[in-house]
């Protein structure tokens, strides 16, 4: 079976802080990609960064970077200079080469101004 | 529209009622996923279109539920005989192709069911 775990319910970091929210994942897919997604109130999902198994390099959008550690089966997302408007629930997830996303339960991130 | 969009927002319904709930995906996108999210929980996959067919309807939890795409574009997911238990958020996504996350999935607003 295709998991995706995420052991922190909730999270808190200060404005302008530096957090790291983790996942991990399990499947026998060799190739596939990587997702975080944040769900503010509006629940709306929104694409935060993606990652491609095979690419060693870890992916960077802004504020946001990955952690990918492929053989331990690792994901975190890396949030630097933390402000007001990160705060919300972000999931991990990969449709592990098919077309169905497989979600973590989610962290819930607060901002502490 | 410029994202995809779900009617109706919030949904109340009495048990054992029939409901759609509506998607309108991104103009040109093929791909189509319904995803259900319960409170605290992330999504989980429902079913899956490419055009106008099903192509993955397994995670359709029984058959009091059913989804359409007959033009390949807006999708109706229909709940028979509802149960308190179908209480949820109901998100639409599309993406161009699909393929596995090579294309963006964007997601709407979703559609909030309660059954009382």
């Amino acid at each position: 079976a295709q998991t995706v775990t995420q052991s922190q319910p909730e999270m808190s970091v200060q404005e302008a802080e530096t957090v790291t929210l983790s996942c991990t994942y399990d499947t026998s897919e060799s190739d596939y990609y990587l997702f975080w997604y944040k769900q503010p109130p509006s629940r709306q999902m929104i694409l935060v960064i993606r990652q491609e198994a095979y690419k060693q390099q870890n992916a960077t959008e802004n504020r946001f970077s990955v952690n990918f550690q492929k053989a331990a089966k690792s994901f975190s997302l890396k949030i630097s200079d933390s402000q007001l408007g990160d705060a919300a629930m972000y999931f991990c997830a990969s449709p592990f080469g098919n077309e169905k996303l497989t979600f973590g339960t989610g962290t819930r991130l607060t901002i502490i101004p | 529209g410029a994202g995809v969009s779900q009617t109706p927002s919030n949904k109340v319904t009495e048990k054992g009622k029939y409901v759609e709930l509506r998607c309108d995906p991104i103009s040109g996108h093929t791909a189509l996923y319904w995803y259900r999210q319960s409170l605290g929980q992330g999504p989980e996959f429902l079913i899956y279109f490419q055009g106008t067919g099903a192509a993955d309807d397994s995670g359709l939890p029984n058959d009091r539920f059913f989804a359409v795409r007959p033009e390949g574009s807006v999708s109706t997911l229909k709940i028979q005989r509802t149960e308190r238990g179908d209480s949820a958020v109901y998100l639409c996504a599309s993406s161009f192709t699909g393929g596995a996350g090579v294309t963006e999935a964007f997601f709407g607003q979703g559609t909030r069911l309660t059954v009382v």
